[in-house]
């Protein structure tokens, strides 16, 4: 069974730009969740989807948003990208039940120059 | 809020030497509690878990024991290896979402 997958694995923008990452959960897994790893703030949780929906949400500004498809495939966009969001960006797939064990993927190194 | 507290690293052991990384969480309610390990350019993955009180969680050597009553939930390996040697992360979770709580992370060093 294939494992959660993200694209690309590195990434580099410019100040002020926008940037989509894009995470394919494990088959069958209906949960998508996106965490934000920096070396100072460690790893914080931006949001969750589950069947389309937004079902919970970090503390994040506006700028941070996502959304998930009907595949389950879920997408994250930064936009005026800032240096501070240079990070790791994991995503975490379970099957949707609360309490499901999330799997994680190889994650997304943004830098922002 | 919610959170977890780790000992800070790098924590640098010899092969075969005793590991303890300890791990005190806050919460209000009650959250099942995790440790996840990550290698380097990796991301992260399941070492244990324990969703109650008293619950042992144990995986390749690694043990960790839910103690409620000192809001604990310590990482103990009895010999290391030098293929040990990651960043160990303490987390817990909620009982009523999926939203995971991570504590600071602690580096681990094992030579050989």
């Amino acid at each position: 069974k294939a494992g959660v997958t993200q694209t690309p694995r590195y990434l580099i923008k410019t100040r002020g730009q926008q940037v989509t990452l894009s995470c394919s959960p494990i088959s069958g897994h209906r949960s998508v969740s996106w965490y934000q790893q920096t070396p100072g703030q460690g790893l914080q949780f931006l949001f969750e989807y589950f069947s389309e929906t937004q079902r919970n949400k970090g503390n994040f500004p506006g700028r941070f948003s996502g959304r998930q498809f009907s595949n389950s495939r879920s997408e994250m966009n930064v936009s005026t990208l800032e240096l501070g969001d240079s990070a790791l960006y994991l995503c975490a797939s379970s099957r949707g039940g609360v309490g499901n064990e999330q799997f994680f993927g190889p994650g997304t190194r943004l830098t922002v120059l | 809020g919610n959170s977890v507290t780790q000992m800070e690293g790098p924590v640098t052991l010899s092969e075969e030497a005793f590991l303890t990384i300890n791990c005190t969480y806050t919460a209000t309610g009650y959250p099942s509690l995790f440790w996840y390990v990550q290698y380097p350019g990796e991301g992260l993955q399941l070492l244990l878990k324990a969703t109650k009180a008293d619950d042992k969680g144990s995986n390749k050597g690694f043990e960790a024991t839910y103690r409620k009553e000192t809001t604990s939930f310590h990482l103990e390996k009895g010999s290391v290896q030098v293929s040990d040697s990651a960043v160990y992360f303490c987390a817990l979770r909620m009982e009523y979402g999926n939203k995971l709580v991570f504590g600071a992370g602690t580096i681990l060093r094992v030579k050989s």
